[in-house]
């Protein structure tokens, strides 16, 4: 069975200070994974994807990294800022049609 | 210009009653989805269409059928509503099955 694990569920960082969020999943056979973002009452925006070939994607302050022999992915967020707060979730996509979500990181920056 | 659009944003009702939920893209993908976010923040896939056939059907009781006219289109309509069908609603469509764009989801509550 294909899961998909984020630790902590909460962080909080003080403004300025650079952070990584953790993804673990149990299939090393992924084919990518995203990491999306969650404003409260909002969609999900999509950051970043990383292809199952690639080691890591960066946009911004931001830098993903793919470990499929580990089963871990993080995301880098760099400078911190209270615009960044938000839950992050990342998704994996195992071939079968669906992406496997996290149950995502509530990050709140503290100014 | 709102990609993915879904009305309403909030819907309270009692238990018994029948709701929709409507969902339209104007980004011309081919694929749609509806994912349930429940309490706990867990986002499950539950329907995917792709030019408006069944392609995912996750374990959703009967109650939930979707239904899509064109492949703009996926609306969600709920048969007798119960206290556990509680949870935020999100539409999604894809340009190639892997990424997703998120509408701003529904939040039901029955009561």
């Amino acid at each position: 069975k294909q899961e998909v694990t984020q630790i902590p569920a909460a962080l909080s960082v003080p403004e300025g200070e650079n952070l990584v969020l953790n993804c673990s999943f149990t299939d090393s056979a992924i084919y990518n994974l995203q990491w999306f973002r969650q404003d409260p009452g909002k969609g999900l925006t999509s950051l970043l994807l990383i292809q199952s070939s690639q080691r890591e994607q960066t946009s911004g302050r931001l830098n993903a990294s793919l470990d499929k022999s580990s089963g871990r992915s993080t995301l880098y967020i760099a400078a911190s800022q209270p615009g960044d707060s938000a839950t992050y979730l990342c998704a994996g996509y195992f071939g079968n049609e669906k992406l496997t979500f996290g149950t995502g990181t509530r990050l709140t920056i503290i100014p | 210009d709102t990609a993915v659009s879904q009305t309403p944003k909030y819907l309270v009702t009692q238990m018994g009653n029948d709701k929709s939920i409507k969902c339209e893209q104007n980004l011309g993908h081919d694929t749609m989805y509806w994912y349930k976010q429940d309490s706990k923040k867990f986002l499950k896939i539950m329907f995917s269409y792709n030019n408006k056939e069944l392609i995912i059907n996750e374990t959703v009781p009967n109650r939930f059928s979707p239904k899509s006219p064109d492949k703009a289109h996926l609306n969600l309509h709920i048969n007798s509503l119960e206290l556990g069908d509680s949870a935020v609603y999100f539409c999604a469509s894809s340009p190639d099955r892997v990424r997703r764009t998120f509408g701003s989801g529904t939040r039901l509550t029955v009561v």
